[in-house]
């Protein structure tokens, strides 16, 4: 059965930190993978997604997040974050042999510090 | 453009009793998908339609959980009876891809159940 790990349930950091959220994925083959966000009182949604091609992708807000496919990880970061990254981060993977269905990690809260 | 509607906002039952939830997509799109989301876990999806069919619903509890969408728009989750498992987010999303790899869901705000 396809599974998403985040390492890290919480992360407290400073503004202007540098963060990084891991994630890992527990199958093979051709994999979609996405970090979606949910910020305090609002509903989810995509921050990036990755389907193939260059295996650094850039999404909204600063963020990034590296595919290697070896460690089967897809890591999400960003430079020097704002009060406003407070969130919680989720990592997704769909598979077309699971038939898309879009399996979630536990997720990560981040509360970034003034 | 208008997002995932979802209600009620927060609904307090005790066990045994029944509850539904009512959700309404974003216009035009065909695909609606239920999640359940526990505190402290990541989404868990439920039961996703494609219009009015049922595309999977293999971790649906069907022995207490329900789902329609009979006119391929609005749906409604519903649980009979509940049981104090069943606290938890119940998250309702939509796509205007069929069943695509590419597909952005685009989540409601969610309804917060408490089973006492």
């Amino acid at each position: 059965a396809q599974s998403v790990s985040q390492h890290n349930h919480h992360v407290i950091l400073s503004e202007a930190a540098s963060l990084e959220l891991g994630c890992n994925y527990s199958y093979g083959g051709t994999v979609n993978l996405f970090w979606y966000v949910q910020y305090p009182g609002q509903h989810l949604q995509l921050l990036l997604k990755y389907f193939s091609g260059d295996p650094l992708v850039k999404g909204i807000k600063g963020f990034e997040a590296e595919f290697i496919k070896s460690k089967f990880s897809f890591n999400l970061r960003k430079p020097s974050v704002q009060w406003s990254d407070t969130a919680e981060y989720f990592c997704a993977v769909n598979q077309a042999a699971a038939g898309n269905k879009l399996t979630f990690g536990g997720g990560t809260r981040v509360l970034v510090k003034p | 453009e208008a997002g995932v509607a979802q209600s009620p906002r927060y609904k307090i039952i005790e066990k045994r009793q029944s509850v539904a939830f009512w959700c309404n997509p974003i216009s035009g799109h065909a695909t609606l998908y239920w999640y359940q989301q526990i505190l402290g876990q990541g989404p868990k999806l439920l039961i996703q339609f494609q219009n009015n069919g049922v595309v999977d619903d293999s971790q649906l509890p069907k022995d207490r959980f329900s789902a329609e969408r009979l006119k391929g728009v609005d749906s409604t989750l519903k649980i009979q009876p509940a049981k104090l498992e069943d606290s938890a987010v119940y998250l309702c999303a939509s796509s205007s891809l069929t069943g695509s790899p590419n597909e952005k869901l685009f989540f409601g705000s969610g309804t917060q159940l408490s089973v006492l």
